[in-house]
């Protein structure tokens, strides 16, 4: 069975404060990892794919990395419209289409 | 370009009660996902669709649950009878067959059943 453990469950930064989420995942053969945004009272949104360890993203102030084990959301500089609740989600080989989700890192941004 | 529609945006209904819940995915995409958000249990798969027809359904909950997708531009999800575990957000997402995991997810529907 998939799973998907995210952490930290929340955060708070100040603008301009860097960091990063991290997601630790169990999968029997990875076909892809994937990010999403979730504002509050909304569907999620789709950030990003990542297939095979080493493989890196960037969007704006967003940069997701892949290792065997975990993904990493890297938060460069961040500003309040950054804050929602951010998804990790994987797709084993045996799962067909299904994503597994973890529960998601809310992340505030104070200006 | 209209995205994912879902109704009603919120529903309130007694224990016992049929609850349909309605989605019209985004013209051309050829998946159909349903999903259930709780703070408990996050967002779990319940059924999917290709072309209409259900390929998993291994996250539906009990038989209490049913899903049908009559066409590409529509898809219900039915509970009958309702229980207060039931009380969740639904969301609805679409996609298409090249890239099922971008989901385009609708902005849900809010069940309370009391």
């Amino acid at each position: 069975e998939d799973q998907v453990t995210q952490s930290p469950e929340a955060l708070r930064l100040q603008e301009g404060e860097s960091s990063s989420l991290n997601c630790s995942y169990t999968v029997s053969g990875l076909r892809g990892l994937f990010w999403y945004r979730q504002d509050p009272g909304k569907g999620p949104e789709f950030l990003f794919t990542l297939y095979s360890a080493g493989e890196e993203k960037e969007k704006e102030r967003l940069k997701a990395t892949l290792t065997k084990k975990e993904s990493f959301l890297h938060i460069t500089a961040p500003k309040p419209e950054d804050s929602a609740t951010y998804l990790c989600a994987v797709q084993g080989e045996t799962s067909g289409s299904r994503l597994t989700f973890g529960e998601g890192t809310q992340l505030t941004v104070n200006p | 370009d209209a995205g994912v529609i879902q109704s009603p945006r919120h529903e309130v209904t007694e224990m016992g009660q049929e609850v349909t819940l309605r989605c019209k995915p985004i013209s051309g995409h050829d998946y159909l996902f349903w999903y259930r958000q709780t703070m408990m249990r996050g967002l779990e798969l319940l059924i999917y669709f290709n072309n209409n027809v259900p390929i998993d359904d291994s996250g539906m909950p009990e038989d209490r649950f049913s899903a049908k997708m009559p066409n590409a531009s529509f898809s219900t999800l039915k509970i009958q009878p309702s229980e207060p575990r039931d009380s969740a957000v639904y969301f609805c997402a679409s996609s298409l067959s090249r890239r099922p995991y971008e989901q385009y997810f609708g902005p849900g529907t809010r069940l309370t059943v009391t």
